[in-house]
This record gives structure tokens, sequence and C-alpha cells, in this order.
């Protein structure tokens, strides 16, 4: 079965460069959401969209943004990057209040 | 503000115990509930969805359970094997939002 794809698996950066992380949703599922887990910690929500549309905002620095397309993939944009950003970022999707599945994970290093 | 905790934050048991890792809501208005798994450095692997109407759900050797009036969720898991190894996370969705919130997970050691 087809699972949620997450590009690139690892991503490392400079400080103040800029990273964009992609999210491809299971087919068929019409909402999005992203996390950021930092080491040793629980997930925390950044930001979600249903249809296109953002649907909540968590904990997102405004130096972050994030949209998702028509095709539903959606794209998370990191500008400015600092050492506190090097972390495990997911993607999950759900087909509506369904059951969250989650992408393996982008891994970013900010030195 | 949904606040979910889970205890105890690390259990070490020997294989074939059963055993129960517990998850606590602040909000009781929730639309479901799911607990994951996750390996070291890897994703959440779904477990089991609750939804709000639902009292408990099972897989394999795994049974959730739903009890939104007093604010909890418990994920037995029975004959407990090394592979069973790993943290396991609750995480909440409060009705009228698009966000789950994560619990602080269990760290799980099965011994052989």
């Amino acid at each position: 079965a087809a699972g949620v794809i997450q590009s690139p698996r690892h991503l490392i950066k400079e400080k103040r460069e800029t990273a964009t992380l992609k999210c491809y949703p299971i087919p068929r599922h019409d909402t999005v959401y992203w996390y950021q887990q930092g080491p040793g910690q629980d997930p925390q929500f950044l930001i979600s969209f249903y249809e296109k549309m953002q649907s909540d905002k968590g904990s997102i620095p405004d130096r972050f943004s994030a949209q998702q397309f028509s095709d539903y993939h959606s794209e998370l944009n990191m500008s400015s990057l600092e050492l506190g950003d090097s972390a495990l970022y997911f993607c999950a999707s759900s087909e509506g209040n369904g059951e969250l599945f989650f992408g393996e994970g982008s891994r970013l290093t900010v030195l | 503000k949904q606040e979910v905790t889970q205890i105890p934050a690390a259990l070490s048991v020997p294989e074939g115990e059963n055993l129960v890792l517990n998850c606590s809501f602040t909000d009781s208005a929730i639309y479901n509930l799911q607990w994951f798994r996750q390996d070291p450095g890897k994703g959440l692997t779904s477990l089991l969805l609750i939804q709000s109407s639902q009292r408990e759900q099972t897989s394999g050797r795994l049974n959730a359970s739903l009890d939104k009036s007093s604010g909890r969720s418990t994920l037995y898991i029975a004959a407990s094997q090394p592979g069973d190894s790993a943290t396991y996370l609750c995480a909440v969705k409060t009705s009228g939002t698009y966000k789950y919130i994560f619990g602080t997970g269990t760290r799980l050691k099965v011994l052989a």
C-alpha cells in the first residue's frame, strides 16, 4: 500500500540558509500535518492543511511557511535557519478526520 | 489547551509479561485518540485509532481503551516480546481542531 512520502530524507544546511521539505500524502488523503521532533522529544505540531487550505496552526516560527498544492502534496519552507531548527520533520496525512499516517521523516541538520 | 501526558516514562519488563501503558488528557472533548509506536530515529507507526464514540479497539496482542469522562486511555500489550521494544506515543485530536497533540511517550524495553 502507498505510504506518505517525504523528501529529502536528510538535509544539511548552514545557519541563515533556506530549506524546503516536501510531502506527498497517501492517495485520496485530503489532510496534511507537519510536525517537528527534537532529540528525545515528542512530536510538536507545526501546521495542517485540509483541502489545500490551512486548517490549524501550532508552534510554527514566523520564519517557516507551508502550503498544500492542487495535487495535495505539501511543502514546508524554512528560512534564516538556526541551529535550534535541527530536528526530524514529519509529515502525516489522513482522510478527513480518519487515521493519521506518518512519513519516515526528513532529518534537518543546521551547522 | 489540550495537554497529554503518559506514564510511565520508561518501562523495562521481561519477555512474556502483559503490560499497560497509560495516557491522560486534560480536555475530554476529543474527536479521536491514536496510539503510535516509534523506533529510534524512525517514523511513527500507527497502532490503533479509537474514535470518541468507541470504548476500545483491538489489534492482535494490542488492546486500547478510552474513557473520555476521566480523560484516560490505556494501551494493553499481551505477552510482550523483545520486538515490542520501542517508544509508544498517544496522540489526541480535540473536537474542532485539525491537529493531534502528542503525549510525552513511554519508552518500553522488553528483555529476552
